[in-house]
């Protein structure tokens, strides 16, 4: 069964600096997807960043943008000039590309935004 | 567009009793995944719908149940409630079921079970 850490569970990051946030996952698979997701206090839950395990290079949103290392089975989310918005539970999430393959998600770190 | 919708937001049961759980996928959306939230485990899938059909079910016992309607509305049942089932139920919704289709979330529905 595949498995997905966040090491971190709480982190914190002083406006316009940036963070980095850990995740690694376990699978025997080769094709798969990973994802971010944030949830902010009291808010929906919605999608960051995604990555397909096949592509080499590094998925980036706006001032997010991850660290994909397949072999090491290793995503790390990184945020660039950080906003007191992006306070936040960030799941790392895992699904594989396989039919009936549902999600798997990380624990989740805490992201506290200080002025 | 309207988001996904989930009803009601906040309910509080006593054990033994059962409830039911309401989501609306937007529009054109024709796949609804359910999620248990809680703090010590965090974020478990629950199952998954695809034009009125179960496509994949996790790992929670009998007393959990779910049913999609041809307009795509899901609902979620819990039977005999117990304190462990207090729990933030998210509901998300999809075009397909892809993997490579974006899962958009609901508020959530907050359960209390005393």
């Amino acid at each position: 069964a595949q498995t997905v850490t966040q090491s971190q569970p709480e982190m914190s990051v002083q406006e316009a600096e940036t963070v980095t946030l850990s995740c690694t996952y376990d699978t025997s698979e080769s094709d798969y997807y990973l994802f971010w997701y944030k949830q902010p206090p009291s808010r929906q839950m919605i999608l960051v960043i995604r990555q397909e395990a096949y592509k080499q290079q590094n998925a980036t949103e706006n001032r997010f943008s991850v660290n994909f290392q397949k072999a090491a089975k290793s995503f790390s989310l990184k945020i660039s000039d950080s906003q007191l918005g992006d306070a936040a539970m960030y799941f790392c999430a895992y699904r594989g590309n396989n039919y009936g393959q549902n999600f798997v998600f990380g624990p989740g770190t805490r992201l506290s935004a200080l002025p | 567009k309207a988001g996904v919708t989930q009803t009601p937001r906040y309910l509080i049961k006593t054990r033994g009793q059962q409830v039911t759980l309401s989501c609306s996928p937007i529009s054109g959306h024709r796949s609804v995944s359910w999620y248990q939230q809680t703090p010590g485990q965090g974020l478990q899938f629950l199952f998954e719908y695809f034009s009125e059909t179960q496509r994949n079910k996790g790992n929670f016992p009998g007393r959990f149940s779910g049913r999609q309607f041809s307009n795509s509305r899901s609902e979620m049942n819990v039977s005999t409630l117990e304190l462990g089932d207090s729990a933030l139920y998210l509901c998300a919704s999809s075009f397909g079921y892809s993997s490579t289709d974006t899962q958009y979330f609901g508020p959530g529905t907050r359960l209390t079970v005393l």
